[in-house]
């Protein structure tokens, strides 16, 4: 059982540059979502699927683009990388309805320089 | 105003004592989620809570609804319960989480 898998776990991108952070799950769970976490800031949700084809913006949804094509997976891409989004993100999944807790992925450490 | 508030921020104790962290919050919520990051590591979910009480191990988790508040107590604290405990909110009628800054912990030999 895989949980939920994130790839890559550490990057360092240029200022400008453009990649997505991959986010896949093997438990068939309808919601996922995306998350940074900041030092003296916490966590803070990017944008949300609750399920194919269905996306929506979180808290701080600028400068991310997302898209659920699949149950399984749900990548973030960042189109052109700034220095502000050198974070720490973690991807999330759960089942749909309101008795079911979330499955967290291990976290990709972006630095942008 | 931040909508969910732990304290306390950093918490130090020893070995064997009852710990307990505190989650207020200010809005309308269909579950509150106590989690658990070791330093470096991931996130693992400890509870799920809507209302009343839940218990694994030596952990305890609360809820009052009506006083939008929480507690996560540890008995018989040890070393390896050393970590960064987060409190989280689920609204109805949407999905993600809103978190608290999280109570570091620290449980000395």
């Amino acid at each position: 059982n895989a949980g939920v898998t994130q790839t890559p776990k550490f990057q360092v991108l240029k200022t400008g540059q453009s990649m997505t952070l991959q986010c896949a799950q093997d438990m068939n769970h309808e919601y996922m979502s995306w998350y940074r976490q900041d030092p003296g800031m916490g966590l803070r949700l990017i944008h949300y699927s609750v399920g194919a084809g269905i996306t929506d913006q979180g808290e701080v949804p600028n400068g991310y683009n997302v898209s659920r094509s699949t149950t399984e997976d749900f990548p973030l891409r960042l189109l052109s990388a700034a220095p502000s989004q050198t974070s720490v993100y973690f991807c999330a999944s759960r089942r749909g309805g309101s008795n079911y807790g979330y499955t967290f992925g291990s976290g990709t450490r972006l630095t942008v320089v | 105003k931040n909508e969910v508030e732990q304290s306390p921020q950093n918490l130090t104790a020893q070995e064997g004592e009852f710990i307990t962290i505190n989650c207020s919050y200010s809005v309308g919520i269909s579950a509150l989620h106590w989690l658990q990051q070791h330093p470096g590591g991931g996130i693992v979910s400890l509870f799920m809570l809507s209302s009343g009480k839940k218990k694994h191990g030596r952990l305890i988790a609360t809820i009052n609804i009506q006083e939008k508040h929480s507690s996560l107590h540890i008995t018989a604290s040890h070393p390896r319960d050393s970590a960064v405990y987060i409190c989280a909110l689920q609204r109805g009628g949407a999905d993600g989480l809103t978190f608290g800054k999280g109570t570091h912990l620290i449980i000395q030999p």
